[in-house]
């Protein structure tokens, strides 16, 4: 059982937007940034979304964070097939002294 | 080209012990906290470990500690972690990844734990 918590799925249809949430504590996602990752089979994951908002460059603007409180979400809109992948939410935990990651959203594009 | 390459993964008997490592170039390697993270098969991301810069600061998921110990040698822009008394459960691919935003990943090296 995860410190911060994921939906285990997420699904949409080309076009549309999708949310994938990440809930946490005062510990983690309150008091500290949020940071996203994609991950596709086999390989090692990639940074979306760091400081809860901001995005490297070369991550499309498609890619949106947002964070409120002790719960963040990653938003994709005009979703892509090239979309589908796992996709993990982490932040620092200060009661823990080290990262927690969510245990995954895995995203079908139908 | 910022790169982190891992080495030293492989099989071993529960209750072995296996030592990785993860080379880093491209990029002032002291100047970063590093952190070690696996993937069990099939299973979401586990942070492992931290290091600080000079690596008096250390960090260890409950699981690891006592078995597990990061260590850094800057002069050679390297991260290791040595892994004692291992278990089935620490069956994962192992990534070396670095701080403050886990911006930089390996492509991990593979441990099965297995008799």
């Amino acid at each position: 059982q995860s410190v911060v918590t994921q939906p285990p799925s997420a699904s949409g249809t080309p076009g549309q937007r999708v949310t994938i949430s990440c809930s946490g504590s005062s510990s983690n996602i309150e008091n500290n940034f949020v940071y996203w990752y994609q991950q596709f089979p086999g390989t090692a994951p990639k940074l979306l979304i760091y400081r809860n908002n901001q995005r490297p460059s070369g991550v499309p603007d498609r890619f949106s964070g947002s964070k409120s409180g002790t719960s963040a979400s990653l938003a994709i809109s005009g979703l892509r097939s090239e979309d589908e992948a796992d996709y993990y939410c982490a932040v620092w935990d200060d009661s823990l002294s080290g990262w927690v990651f969510g245990g995954g959203t895995k995203l079908t594009v139908l | 080209e910022e790169q982190l390459v891992e080495s030293g993964g492989g099989l071993v008997q529960p209750g072995g012990s296996l030592r990785l490592s993860c080379a880093a170039s491209g990029f002032t390697f002291s100047s970063f906290t590093m952190n070690w993270v696996r993937q069990a098969p099939g299973k979401g991301l586990e942070w492992v470990s931290y290091i600080s810069h000079s690596g008096r600061d250390i960090y260890y998921t409950d699981s690891v500690k006592g078995r597990f110990t990061i260590s850094r040698d800057n002069a050679k822009n390297s991260l290791y972690l040595q892994m004692n008394s291992l278990t089935d459960d620490d069956t994962a691919t192992y990534y070396c990844t670095r701080d403050p935003r886990l911006d930089l990943w390996g492509q991990g090296t593979r441990v099965t734990v297995s008799s």
